[in-house]
């Protein structure tokens, strides 16, 4: 099905370990992004893309790094992974700029990442 | 102040009430907003887009208010499935932060029989 796709969807680390989110669309969207869901928090933007080798920070981009080598993925890294971590991640894509009629964020379905 | 804010909740309401959500933005570069709906530990989804003019679908109502910068969501004849927590969500088209998909921290609304 059409959509986005993250990997994995569950994850445990140990502290300092290092590891990448990957998600992938093929709705060919131009704009592409992390969140974090912590609970009380709400959806907090870690890092975003509004173009294939193009990246910017979010609220809260602090020990992620993030890479957009080509349009359709947007790979999430952490690469020393610390227990505040610990969150449920989603990504999102969308192809603003064409009418509200025409512009749907559409996520994937997470990833719960638990690092120890 | 946040870039978009609402209430928390919850809201408790029963079968058949009538509900409503607001929820303001601080960024005039704001130019889309949205209703989502995300159940408990799944992925948001567009329950609907809030249109200048106000807009309805179904049981559900949108407006918008640019000068007050707010928008809300009336829900009316609630039915137990529509609970769930509702995202206030604003999309900034100008300046440093162009491009970025806001979302609010979410109002839960809980309808009990």
């Amino acid at each position: 099905n059409a959509g986005v796709t993250q990997t994995p969807k569950f994850r445990v680390l140990k502290t300092g370990q290092s590891m990448t989110l990957l998600c992938a669309q093929d709705m060919n969207h131009e704009y592409m992004y992390w969140y974090r869901q912590d609970p009380g928090m709400g959806l907090r933007l870690i890092h975003y893309s509004v173009g294939e080798g193009t990246t910017a920070k979010g609220e809260v981009p602090d020990g992620y790094n993030v890479s957009r080598l080509k349009k359709q993925n947007f790979l999430l890294g952490l690469e020393s992974a610390a227990p505040s971590q610990t969150s449920v991640y989603f990504c999102a894509s969308i192809t603003p700029g064409q009418g509200v009629m025409n512009t749907e964020a559409f996520f994937g379905q997470g990833t719960r990442l638990t690092v120890v | 102040r946040k870039e978009v804010e609402q209430d928390p909740g919850p809201f408790n309401v029963p079968e058949g009430a009538t509900v409503a959500f607001n929820c303001t933005y601080s960024n005039s570069a704001s130019q889309s907003f949205f209703w989502y709906r995300q159940d408990c530990r799944k992925e948001p989804k567009l329950l609907m887009s809030v249109y200048s003019s106000g807009n309805e679908d179904g049981r559900f109502t949108a407006q918008l208010n640019r000068a007050s910068q707010y928008i809300s969501l009336l829900i009316r004849d609630s039915k137990l499935s529509d609970s769930a927590t509702y995202l206030c969500v604003v999309i900034l088209y100008y300046g440093g932060s162009q491009g970025n998909l806001i979302f609010g921290k979410g109002t839960k609304l809980s309808v009990k029989p």
